[in-house]
């Protein structure tokens, strides 16, 4: 049972432009959202976080917005630049705690020069 | 450089042998994860330490077992492996269960055959 859900495999968008990279949770209990980043033959690395007394928060280009009642978060970056091509996973906790973490399946994101 | 250190980076391995996967941090972090990462199923908690002398089951504890003796090492063991292990293993950590983010290893791609 995917509680934290990435519905997109891929992604593709030219440089400069904005990339949407979407996830959808089941867990009304989840209350802390991470995104990390993964590039081939390497480990997931620490993107950008936001709790649920957030709606958005914000990192240079990358943006994640909330949404509790639809159950959703989004990560946005723009400009969007080719060495962003990597594999994004949405990850959500219930209790600020690693060990309930739940994972996506990530979504892979290209961009085209 | 500071980091976690996974060996063997990849493993062929035949059905019903045992294999132990390695992971070393030098970070002095006291919590440590082991994950899978299977296609469409993004990645899966096998177990956890919170700190050296305690470890806990995670989402998928099913015939892996942990150890961690000492803060530095925690080895994952498949008693006897079978074909639905085959996986992409990564080694994680963190300063505590509840910090944030977690920093992860490069992974061991381990088939079984």
């Amino acid at each position: 049972d995917q509680q934290v859900k990435q519905n997109s495999p891929s992604l593709s968008v030219q440089e400069g432009r904005i990339s949407i990279l979407n996830c959808d949770y089941t867990n009304s209990m989840f209350g802390y959202f991470l995104w990390y980043k993964k590039y081939p033959a390497e480990g997931p690395t620490f993107l950008i976080s936001i709790s649920s007394i957030k709606d958005k928060n914000e990192d240079g280009r990358f943006t994640v917005f909330l949404n509790k009642s639809a159950k959703h978060l989004s990560l946005h970056i723009v400009p969007s630049q080719p060495g962003d091509s990597a594999v994004y996973f949405c990850a959500a906790s219930a209790y600020r705690n690693n060990n309930d973490m739940r994972f996506g399946a990530g979504t892979r994101l290209t961009v085209k020069p | 450089i500071a980091g976690i250190t996974q060996a063997p980076t990849s493993q062929i391995l035949a059905a019903g042998r045992r294999m132990t996967l390695r992971c070393t941090q030098d970070m002095r972090h006291n919590a440590m994860y082991w994950y899978r990462q299977d296609l469409g199923l993004g990645l899966r908690l096998i177990h956890y330490s919170n700190t050296a002398g305690t470890t806990g089951k995670g989402e998928v504890p099913d015939g892996y077992s942990v150890s961690r003796a000492n803060t530095d090492d925690f080895p994952l063991t498949l008693a006897s492996a079978v074909p639905s292990q085959t996986s992409v293993y990564f080694c994680a950590s963190s300063e505590t269960p509840t910090v944030w983010p977690q920093h992860f290893g490069d992974g061991t791609r381990l088939s079984i055959l």
